[in-house]
C-alpha cells in the first residue's frame, strides 16, 4: 500500500528567510509525485510535480521542490517567504495506477 | 483560467438527511474524483471517475453514499442518511492526465449537526 508521511505539523518561519516543507512516500515503482497549497475554506492548488529527469523542480509563485528517489522523500522550498505564503502544504503522489494519495499536511506560517 | 465548478459551498444538514453535492470539471477532462478531507488530514479519495465509468470506488462507503457521472461530464455524490461522522470538506477535482496533476474545486463543507 502507499503512503505519504510529512513529519512536520507545523514550520515558522521569518518573512524573507528560506522555507522548507518536507515529504516522504512509500510506493512501489516510479510515481508521479506533487505538491498542492490549500488556503483556509478553498480547494488544493496545484504547485509543481515531478515525474523524472532533473531532481530540482520550479513551480509556481517562487516555489521549488527537490526530489530524492533514493530517499523517497521531496522537500519544497523558496529562498524568501513572504506573509502570503501562509497556508496549508501537501504533498501527493500518484503511482501508475492513477490516483493520488496525500499526506496530512503542513501548516506554513510566515510572520512578518 | 479554468475552473472545477463546484456546489453548495456550504451545507448544514440534520442526521439522517439526504445530501447531495454537485461538480462541473474542466471541459476535456476525462477523469474526475471525489475526495474527503476532514479537519486536520489530507484528502481521501472516495471514488474516481473515467468519462462516465467508475474506476475506483474502494473506499466510497456504499451503503450510504452513491455517486454518477451519466453523461460522462459533471457528477453528483450524495449521502442518504447523513452521519455525524460525515462532517466533512468534499473535494471534487478533475485532470486530464495523471500526469498533469488535479484541478480542484474549491469544495463543499459539510456539517452534520
Amino acid at each position: 500500500a502507499q503512503s505519504v508521511a510529512q513529519p512536520e505539523d507545523q514550520v515558522n518561519v521569518a518573512e524573507g528567510n528560506p522555507l522548507t516543507v518536507k515529504c516522504t512516500y512509500s510506493v512501489s515503482g516510479n510515481p508521479y509525485l506533487f505538491w498542492y497549497v490549500q488556503y483556509p475554506n478553498r480547494g488544493l492548488q496545484f504547485l509543481l510535480k515531478y515525474i523524472t529527469g532533473d531532481n530540482l523542480v520550479k513551480g509556481s509563485y517562487g516555489f521549488e521542490a527537490e526530489f530524492n528517489k533514493s530517499q523517497t522523500s521531496s522537500h519544497l522550498k523558496k529562498p524568501s517567504a513572504l506573509v502570503s505564503d501562509s497556508a496549508l502544504y501537501f504533498c501527493a503522489v500518484n503511482p501508475n495506477a492513477g490516483k493520488s494519495t496525500f499526506g496530512d499536511g503542513t501548516t506554513l506560517t510566515v510572520k512578518p | 483560467e479554468a475552473e472545477v465548478a463546484q456546489s453548495p459551498r456550504y451545507k448544514i444538514t440534520e442526521k439522517s438527511q439526504a445530501v447531495a453535492f454537485w461538480c462541473d470539471p474542466i471541459s476535456g477532462h476525462a477523469t474526475l474524483y471525489w475526495y474527503r478531507q476532514i479537519l486536520g488530514q489530507g484528502p481521501e479519495l472516495l471514488v474516481q471517475f473515467q468519462d462516465e465509468s467508475v474506476v475506483d470506488d474502494s473506499q466510497l462507503p456504499k451503503d450510504r453514499f452513491s455517486a454518477e457521472r451519466l453523461k460522462g461530464v459533471d457528477s453528483t455524490l450524495k449521502i442518504q442518511p447523513a452521519e455525524l461522522g460525515d462532517s466533512a470538506m468534499y473535494l471534487c477535482a478533475s485532470s486530464l492526465s495523471k500526469a498533469d496533476g488535479y484541478t480542484f474545486g474549491s469544495g463543499t463543507r459539510l456539517t452534520v449537526v
